[in-house]
């Protein structure tokens, strides 16, 4: 059984440029969640996804990022134009439908993104 | 305030060495919480969910204190292998789903 898979794991960008995150979630779960980590800190919740639907993004800066998790397909972060700021470690978790709150939260192994 | 507050280290400790990690969280609405442990450029890993009964697994004691919003964790008979970052976590609120992160506690066991 595959666990949270991401990718790419490593993804270098120009200032100026669109970076594209991708997340599968576990088998069975419908739920996605997006931190981003920047070094030497925890890690900043983003946003909260299920299928077709955000169901809570207040962690998400308001201009240049977003995200959606299609009805088929992986969960996409996107990042546009890209500046030096945005360089960090993304990762994504999913968990089973049913209490959200109780629900525990599997990790993906994470993407770096560096921004030259 | 931080919503979730963490002593952030380093803790140096021998092998064999019992060692505490202690948590605060602010919003008194906050419905489960767990600890993970993060080792260094690694994703986060469930080390263990957090009852208010309290909760053994092995070395690990976890506790949680409503009233005093407060979570603990301690590790018996520590061992290199346990050197890692270790975080807290504070799950949902009234929505049921947010999620906070603590910065985490920074553990080194030495031989």
């Amino acid at each position: 059984n595959a666990g949270v898979m991401q990718n790419p794991r490593h993804l270098v960008r120009r200032r100026g440029q669109e970076a594209r995150l991708r997340c599968s979630p576990m088998k069975g779960h419908s739920h996605v969640y997006w931190y981003r980590q920047l070094p030497e800190e925890g890690l900043k919740f983003m946003v909260y996804l299920q299928k077709e639907n955000i169901i809570d993004e207040s962690g998400m800066p308001k201009e240049r990022f977003s995200a959606e998790f299609p009805k088929e397909g992986p969960s996409i972060l996107r990042i546009q134009q890209v500046v030096r700021g945005d360089s960090a470690a993304y990762f994504c978790a999913s968990s089973p439908q049913g209490a959200p709150a109780k629900n525990i939260q599997y990790f993906g192994a994470g993407t770096r993104l560096s921004v030259l | 305030r931080k919503e979730v507050e963490q002593d952030p280290g380093p803790f140096n400790v021998p092998e064999g060495a019992t060692v505490a990690f202690n948590c605060t969280y602010s919003n008194s609405a906050s419905q489960s919480f767990f600890w993970y442990r993060q080792d260094c450029r690694k994703e986060p890993k469930l080390l263990m969910s957090v009852y208010s009964s309290g909760n053994e697994d092995g070395r690990f004691t976890a506790q949680l204190n409503r009233a005093s919003q407060y979570i603990s964790l301690l590790i018996r008979d520590s061992k290199l292998s346990d050197s890692a970052t270790y975080l807290c976590v504070v799950k949902g609120d009234t929505g049921g789903f947010k999620t906070i992160f603590g910065a985490g506690t920074r553990l080194f066991v030495k031989a």
